[in-house]
C-alpha cells in the first residue's frame, strides 16, 4: 500500500522558517518525481514545487522561489520542503504527492501538514 | 502562466443526473489535463489523467474528454458519494496550475 506521511507543520511567525518532511512507503520512491501542493484554508489547490527522481531538477511556483527549497533523500524514502522567510499567505495545508514530472499527474497524496504563519 | 478556468463554479444536481464540468486553458495544453475529486476535509483523489484516461479504481461513470484548450469531466449517473469539489489541473508547462474548483452539491 502506498503511504505518504507529512510532518513538520506548525504555527510560525512571519519571517520564520519551517522544514516539512514526507515519509513514503509502499513504492519505489527513487523512481518517481515528487511534488508539494498546498491548499489555503477554504481555498483551492496550488502546486508549490517538484523534484526529479535523482534530485537533479527542481521547479517552483514563482511566489516561493528563493524562499522554499525542495529536496529528497532516496536512501531514507523522504521528501522535504525547507520554507524560509514565511509570509501570512503561505498559510496552508501542505500535501506531498507522487508524480509531477512534465506531463505527469499527482497520483497519491499524503494527508497534509498544516502551516500557519501568524504573529 | 497558464490559467485554468472551470465552469460552473458550483452546481446542484440530483442522484442519477448526468453532470458535465468544463475546464478551459488559456493556451493549448495538448492532452495534459488531469481531474481530481476532493471531498470535504479529505485528500484530493486523482480521477482522470491525460484528459481521458481513467485512474485505476475510479468508477466508469466518470469520463473525460478534450484536447488543446477545452476539456470536460462527465459523471454519467451521479451517486451520493460523488458530491464533492472537482479540480482540473494542467501538467503541460510549469508552473502547474489548477482550476478554481467546481463544487457539486445535492439539489
Amino acid at each position: 500500500e502506498v503511504r505518504l506521511v507529512e510532518s513538520g507543520g506548525d504555527l510560525v511567525q512571519p519571517g520564520g522558517s519551517l522544514r516539512l518532511s514526507c515519509a513514503v512507503s509502499g513504492f519505489t520512491f527513487s523512481s518517481y518525481w515528487m511534488s508539494w501542493v498546498r491548499q489555503a484554508p477554504g481555498k483551492g489547490l496550488e502546486w508549490v514545487a517538484n523534484i526529479k527522481q535523482d534530485g537533479s531538477e527542481k521547479y517552483y511556483v514563482d511566489s516561493v522561489k528563493g524562499r522554499f527549497t525542495v529536496s529528497r533523500d532516496n536512501a531514507k524514502n523522504s521528501l522535504y520542503l525547507q520554507m524560509n522567510s514565511l509570509r501570512a499567505e503561505d498559510t496552508a495545508l501542505y500535501y506531498c504527492a507522487t508524480g509531477g514530472g512534465i506531463g505527469g499527474h499527482f497520483t497519491h497524496w499524503g494527508q497534509g501538514t498544516l502551516v500557519t504563519v501568524s504573529s | 502562466d497558464i490559467q485554468m478556468t472551470q465552469s460552473p463554479s458550483s452546481l446542484s444536481a440530483s442522484v442519477g443526473d448526468r453532470v458535465t464540468i468544463t475546464c478551459r486553458a488559456s493556451q493549448s495544453i495538448s492532452k495534459y489535463l488531469n481531474w481530481y475529486q476532493q471531498k470535504l476535509g479529505k485528500v484530493p483523489k486523482l480521477l482522470i489523467y491525460e484528459a481521458s484516461t481513467l485512474q485505476s479504481g475510479v468508477p466508469s461513470r466518470f469520463s473525460g474528454s478534450g484536447s488543446g484548450t477545452d476539456f470536460t469531466l462527465t459523471i454519467s449517473s451521479l451517486q451520493p458519494e460523488d458530491f464533492a469539489t472537482y479540480y482540473c489541473q494542467q501538467s503541460y508547462i510549469i508552473p502547474y496550475t489548477f482550476g478554481q474548483g467546481t463544487k457539486l452539491d445535492i439539489k
